[in-house]
């Protein structure tokens, strides 16, 4: 089966801009969790969402949100970005906590 | 809440000589236990899990990790390294049940390179 799709691959961004990121979750998965990956900050949760609803929310600034779609898609939006948040993005879909989570391959942020 | 310890951010080791990787963790209720591997431009592929039972794991790959309830470790082990096993493998948990079992808390990760 299909595994967890993430657009677009890469991305470059300027400071200030916003920026939209995609998720599409493996079929029958209906959590879907956020993460970001940086060198110095390791991998940090951002977020998680099921049948439509965020459960669960990492130690973020309000300028990083997020929602899930009907279909178990997700989306998450960064505003007015900063330097600091060029990192590695990836998602995260599940059927129930105990089978742990597939990952994507990532969104490449780079703010310059 | 859980914390996640990795005591070594990097880990050389020769083809075929085996190798353990050390996790500990820290949290006040039960726990499910993950080692994750992250090729180079990859996501996070699992490698096994704990969740209950037998407190030896087996993954893909030829690996293995084993739970210590005791020493809240969950050390990942291989016998005989490969080349393509040079990646990063990061250990994480996630509560069993409750509010904040919807996300996964992981280590800094140990850096493992296999050197022919």
């Amino acid at each position: 089966k299909a595994g967890v799709t993430q657009t677009p691959r890469y991305l470059i961004k300027t400071r200030g801009q916003q920026v939209t990121l995609s998720c599409s979750p493996i079929s029958g998965h209906r959590s879907v969790s956020w993460y970001q990956q940086t060198p110095g900050q390791g991998l940090q949760f951002l977020f998680e969402y099921f049948s439509e609803t965020q459960r669960n929310k990492g130690n973020f600034p309000g300028r990083f949100s997020g929602r899930q779609f009907s279909n178990s898609r997700s989306e998450m939006n960064v505003s007015t970005l900063e330097l600091g948040d060029s990192a590695l993005y990836l998602c995260a879909s599940s059927f129930q906590a105990g089978d742990g989570y597939t990952f994507g391959s990532g969104t490449r942020l780079t703010v310059v | 809440a859980q914390s996640v310890t990795q005591l070594d951010s990097q880990v050389p080791v020769f083809e075929e000589a085996p190798v353990e990787l050390r996790c500990n963790y820290s949290s006040s209720v039960s726990v499910y236990l993950f080692w994750y591997v992250q090729y180079p431009n990859q996501g996070l592929q699992l490698l096994l899990k704990y969740l209950s039972g037998s407190t030896l794991v087996k993954g893909i790959n030829g690996f293995e990790a084993e739970f210590n309830k005791s020493q809240t470790s969950f050390h990942l082990r291989k016998p005989s390294v490969h080349i393509s096993d040079t990646a990063e493998y990061f250990c994480a948990v996630t509560r069993r049940s409750g509010g904040s079992n919807y996300k996964l808390t992981f280590g800094k990760g140990t850096l493992l390179t296999v050197n022919p």
